[in-house]
């Protein structure tokens, strides 16, 4: 069974810092990208980040870009997010997905997602 | 930046035919992917490829495409079709993944 596994998440201020890790079981994971999707509450669905399996692509939505950093450890089966110069409008629920999207095929994949709040 | 525009809400009685719609000018060169998501639950994958049902997904759920718009039609909806409903696309270069911003299906 596949399995994603987000955490990390948690009330930071703004301006401040924040990891987030996906813990990936189920499949292999050095075989496939993977990407990062946030939601707003009550608000939509936006793609943050993709990293292909061996980490030589990497894409950032404009929103992110220079502020967030996708990386991934294959041996560890582990995929992460390092936020900085986090704002309010960062506040969200963050998940890491597999996308059909990256494949051609129906292997699409999600975690249950880990809250990100931004507030002093 | 690239957008994809889906109506916020759309409402059918049980039984009825839901159809709901996602706009974008790159729709007829990049595949497009619906996601039903409910309340405190991660997004599902429904269609893929424009018309490919997932694994899985009821038959009453099907997908097509028409010039810049992709249509999600649900025949025969039911109750436990309530949901938000997401299409996704990438841009042009296939760079950027997009979401539109979500469709409420209200079953009455």
């Amino acid at each position: 069974e596949v399995k994603l596994v987000e955490s990390g998440g948690g009330l930071v201020q703004p301006g401040g810092s924040l990891r987030l890790s996906c813990s990936a079981s189920g499949f292999t994971f050095s075989r496939y990208s993977m990407n990062w999707v946030r939601q707003t509450p009550g608000k939509g669905l936006a793609w943050l980040s993709f990293i292909s399996s061996s980490s030589d692509t990497i894409y950032y939505a404009d929103s992110v870009k220079g502020r967030f950093t996708v990386s991934r450890d294959n041996a560890n089966n582990s995929l992460y997010l390092q936020m900085s110069g986090l704002r309010a409008e960062d506040t969200a629920v963050y998940y890491c997905a597999n996308f059909a999207l990256d494949y051609g095929d129906d292997f699409d994949f999600w975690g249950q997602g880990t809250l990100v709040t931004v507030s002093s | 930046s690239y957008e994809l525009t889906q109506p916020p809400s759309v409402s059918v009685s049980p039984g009825q035919t839901a159809r709901i719609t996602c706009s974008g000018n790159t729709l007829p060169k990049q595949y497009s992917y619906w996601y039903q998501q409910k309340p405190g639950q991660a997004p599902v994958l429904v269609i893929y490829k424009d018309s490919e049902r997932s694994s899985g997904i009821p038959e009453r759920f099907s997908g097509s495409i028409l010039g810049t718009t992709v249509t999600l039609t649900i025949s025969g909806v039911q109750a436990e079709d309530e949901a938000d409903y997401y299409c996704q696309s990438a841009d042009s270069s296939g760079t950027y993944r997009v979401f539109g911003g979500g469709t409420k299906l209200t079953v009455l």
